[in-house]
């Protein structure tokens, strides 16, 4: 079954307290993107990936980190979590990227930090 | 002004309504326009989506874009309780690096 898997769903943990949400698609999707979603802003895009060795800023990469080492995994690294960082974030892939390819979600991890 | 505006509803129905769901939007380099269904506790899925101007008709679903009023729209017809979710539009450019930019989306119920 094609799909985007996250792990963990779900994550309770506390300031500073590094931690690393991953994401795998098994789609050979070229292109993979990390969105956290909020209450009245909706979807906005943290970092984005167009290949293997390739990731750029999206719209909130602030307190964030990524890495593409390779094709179907695009973990989301939050190195000294903050409080305004308690979100649920989704992780999104693509075949190729452009306007015309739609994007395949992940289920969710909802994290909170205390 | 936000890009994407999108009443964030909720919106409640009774089941068999047409439903009609809008976004509009500020930035005219939006080419690609889409809609996504999220049920609660998963993720988004693609409902439909559009190229530039226009309608495209999947089913119950038809999907609307008007670019010279910078206006999107969704219709749900014969609607099922099964159609309760989030509908969120999204819209990107035409080149570039991939970049979606979604509304807020809308809460819909459909009472049996």
């Amino acid at each position: 079954e094609a799909q985007v898997t996250q792990n963990p769903r779900y994550l309770i943990t506390v300031t500073g307290k590094k931690l690393t949400v991953t994401c795998s698609q098994n789609m050979n999707h070229e292109y993979m993107s990390w969105y956290r979603q909020d209450p009245g802003l909706g979807l906005r895009q943290i970092y984005y990936s167009m290949n293997v060795e390739v990731t750029d800023k999206g719209d909130v990469p602030e307190g964030y980190k990524v890495s593409r080492k390779e094709k179907r995994n695009f973990p989301l690294i939050l190195e000294s979590p903050s409080p305004n960082q308690t979100s649920l974030y989704f992780c999104a892939s693509s075949l190729i990227s452009g306007g015309n390819q739609p994007q395949h979600f992940g289920d969710g991890t909802r994290l909170s930090i205390l | 002004q936000k890009e994407v505006e999108q009443d964030p509803g909720p919106l409640s129905v009774p089941e068999g309504a047409i439903v009609s769901l809008n976004c509009t939007y500020s930035n005219s380099a939006f080419q690609y326009f889409m809609w996504y269904r999220q049920y609660s506790r998963k993720g988004p899925e693609l409902l439909m989506y559009t190229y530039s101007s226009g309608n495209k008709e999947d089913g119950r679903f038809t999907a609307q874009v008007d670019k010279s009023s910078k206006y999107i729209s969704l219709f749900i017809r014969d609607s099922q309780p099964s159609d309760s979710a989030t509908y969120l539009c999204a819209m990107s450019r035409l080149q570039g690096a991939q970049k979606l930019v979604f509304g807020q989306g809308t809460r819909l119920t459909i009472n049996p």
